[in-house]
């Protein structure tokens, strides 16, 4: 089975910290995203790559940047957390456009 | 991508049939149909996807319409762990490397 692995479950942050959130994915897939999840607005993209050291601004990049030195791992980035940054924070990869795998979601509260 | 649209709740008893539909009129000829599922505080899960035959797969069936202007996710014996948001995707295989989850259908099963 293809294995999303994201670092933390709950995480806890300061306004101003710098965040770091990381994904890693088992099965050498290209492609991979980070999303938000927020009651009532579904998931919005936050940014994807689709090869190591590419990155594309998703619908709502602002506010964070992401990093991909290696292939299996996909680092979001919280240059300044603020508080309307707490949300469920989900990466997921894929291959060839089939069906995506997610991770387990990290959940950060920004206070 | 084109837009989806799901009713927001379904009830279904447990050992039942739970059959979830899906309009997606403005789906052009190269997009596919994509079911995931979400259950609570977990990563959404790919459950199948179709172009225009029907598919079946250990999870779940897929009928979509000639038109393909509709389809029917069908869960054949719903289990209470099946209780879980689902989402209805209509996407390219070729391009940006996006879903488009809106807000889905909350499934739930009843003992």
């Amino acid at each position: 089975d293809v294995k999303v692995t994201q670092s933390s479950r709950y995480l806890v942050k300061r306004t101003g910290e710098k965040v770091f959130l990381e994904c890693v994915q088992d099965m050498d897939h290209e492609n991979m995203f980070w999303y938000r999840q927020d009651p009532g607005l579904g998931l919005r993209l936050i940014y994807f790559s689709y090869d190591v050291k590419m990155k594309e601004k998703g619908d709502i990049p602002e506010g964070y940047s992401v990093s991909r030195e290696k292939k299996e791992r996909f680092s979001l980035i919280l240059e300044s957390a603020s508080t309307n940054q707490t949300s469920m924070y989900l990466c997921a990869s894929t291959e060839a456009n089939y069906g995506y795998t997610f991770g387990s979601g990290t959940r950060l509260t920004v206070v | 991508d084109a837009k989806t649209t799901q009713p927001p709740s379904m009830d279904c008893a447990e050992g039942r049939a739970a059959n979830l539909p899906c309009n997606h009129s403005t789906i052009s000829g190269n997009e596919y149909v994509y079911w995931y599922r979400q259950i609570h505080s977990q990563g959404p899960q790919y459950i199948i996807h179709g172009l225009k035959n029907n598919e079946t797969n250990e999870m779940a069936s897929l009928i979509i319409t000639e038109d393909r202007k509709s389809s029917t996710l069908i869960l054949p014996h719903a289990t209470l762990r099946d209780t879980a948001v689902y989402y209805c995707i209509v996407r390219a295989q070729t391009g940006a490397n996006n879903l488009f989850f809106g807000t889905g259908t909350r499934l739930t099963v009843i003992p």
